[in-house]
């Protein structure tokens, strides 16, 4: 079975702060995805990434950026956090090109206080 | 651009009644379409999926038909369960671009014994 983990089931932080959330996915997968969950308005993808050190914008990158060093881990920065960010997280990978599936971790609830 | 649209929750049902949750969808071409299912405390796992007009998705006694003539992707399920309470996600990945998925907003359903 596929398993995507995420660092933090939940996570308080300040506003200003430097949030890390960090993803983890053992299948070898070539993409990887950022989204943020929202009562109403389902999920919205923050940025994604379909190769080492390759990254694209999603829908609502502003306030973002993304790191992947390795190919298993792909990681969502918070430059300085603030208290519109807070939200569910949740990361997702897919195999490849012409591979539909996405396989999600279990999500990491933030809040920014 | 890519969309999708999913009635309106939340949904309460009684158990063995019969389930529709109606989701809707604009894209050029012949998108694949998905239903996502979160449980409490979960991430979105995989229910069913459909790639082609006129292909049925099933999966644990739901199914869903993909209609190119009317667009939409109707989720559907005879006699549901207490443990088929989650939030329920449509969703598409278009012909062009990358591998990302447009999802609906969720609908929340709960079933009562």
């Amino acid at each position: 079975d596929v398993k995507v983990t995420q660092s933090s089931r939940y996570l308080v932080k300040r506003t200003g702060e430097k949030v890390f959330l960090e993803c983890v996915q053992d299948m070898d997968h070539e993409n990887m995805f950022w989204y943020r969950q929202d009562p109403g308005l389902g999920l919205r993808l923050i940025y994604f990434s379909y190769d080492v050190k390759m990254k694209e914008k999603g829908d609502i990158p502003e306030g973002y950026s993304v790191s992947r060093e390795k190919k298993e881990r792909f990681s969502l920065i918070l430059e300085s956090a603030s208290t519109n960010q807070t939200s569910m997280y949740l990361c997702a990978s897919s195999l490849g090109t012409g591979s539909d599936t996405q396989y999600f971790g279990p999500g990491t609830r933030l809040t920014v206080l | 651009g890519n969309s999708v649209t999913q009635m309106e929750g939340p949904v309460t049902l009684s158990e063995e009644a019969f389930l529709t949750i109606n989701c809707t969808y604009t894209a050029t071409g012949y998108p694949s379409l998905f239903w996502y299912v979160q449980y409490p405390g979960e991430g979105l796992q995989l229910l069913l999926k459909a790639t082609k007009a006129d292909d049925k998705g099933s999966n644990k006694g739901f199914e869903a038909t993909y209609r190119k003539e009317t667009t939409s992707f109707h989720l559907e399920k005879g006699s549901v369960q207490v443990s088929d309470s989650a939030v329920y996600f449509c969703a598409l990945k278009g012909i062009q671009g990358a591998q990302k998925l447009v999802f609906g907003q969720g609908t929340r359903l709960t079933i009562n014994p």
